[in-house]
């Protein structure tokens, strides 16, 4: 089976833009994970989709936002960017179950994104 | 804010040594989980290991689950150059308002010296 794809693999944004980060799971699993990794904060999980509804949100600001399509995959985006929002963006996916317990979820190779 | 916390943070250590890394974290967990990351790329799962497990091998690694003192260490055995990478344990203490995430330790850097 194909990995997790995430797309692009890097960008680089101003302040003020916005950005869309798209993340394609591995075939089957309906779960998908997103996360932020900085040097300062590690690795802190954004939200969380599941057949389509977001089930579950990190401690992130409103400008934070995603949405996952009938086939799985996930885009992610972020608004009115600013230079703290200068990260790797990890999508994991996992799960065909979608039960409440969190099995093993499987990473893509992240979105470096950097703000200017 | 993280709830794992790994130690040591930095490890270096020669070819062949076994390398010991520990995880501690505060919350009930249903299951706790090792990565591995290399350089800034995406996380590669290692082993699962659940709440009513104890101990988990899996090729040069072994894991320890003590659920009384919540913590977790994994060993790698014999290691080798290509060992070299950041380290991360995840817990995942998911109910029915917390699924699909993993709360991430901050990490263990190895190095394994040719």
């Amino acid at each position: 089976k194909a990995g997790v794809t995430q797309t692009p693999r890097y960008l680089i944004k101003t302040r003020g833009q916005q950005v869309t980060l798209s993340c394609s799971p591995i075939s089957g699993h309906r779960s998908v994970s997103w996360y932020q990794q900085t040097p300062g904060q590690g690795l802190q999980f954004l939200f969380e989709y599941f057949s389509e509804t977001q089930r579950n949100k990190g401690n992130f600001p409103g400008r934070f936002s995603g949405r996952q399509f009938s086939n799985s995959r996930s885009e992610m985006n972020v608004s009115t960017l600013e230079l703290g929002d200068s990260a790797l963006y990890l999508c994991a996916s996992s799960s065909p179950y979608g039960g409440a317990r969190t099995d093993t979820q499987y990473f893509g190779p992240g979105t470096r994104l950097t703000v200017l | 804010s993280q709830q794992g916390e790994e130690d040591p943070q930095a490890l270096s250590i020669q070819e062949g040594e076994n390398a010991t890394m520990n995880c501690s974290y505060k919350t009930s967990i249903n299951n706790l989980q090792w990565y591995r990351q290399n350089s800034g790329r995406g996380l590669v799962h290692l082993i699962l290991i659940r709440s009513n497990e104890r101990e988990k091998h899996s090729g040069r690694l072994r894991v320890t689950l003590d659920t009384s003192k919540k913590s977790s260490s994994l060993l790698i055995t014999a290691s080798r150059a290509a060992d070299t990478a950041s380290y991360f344990c995840a817990t995942d203490n998911s109910g029915s308002s917390n699924t699909g995430k993993l709360i991430f330790g901050q990490g263990t850097t190895l190095q394994v010296k040719p």
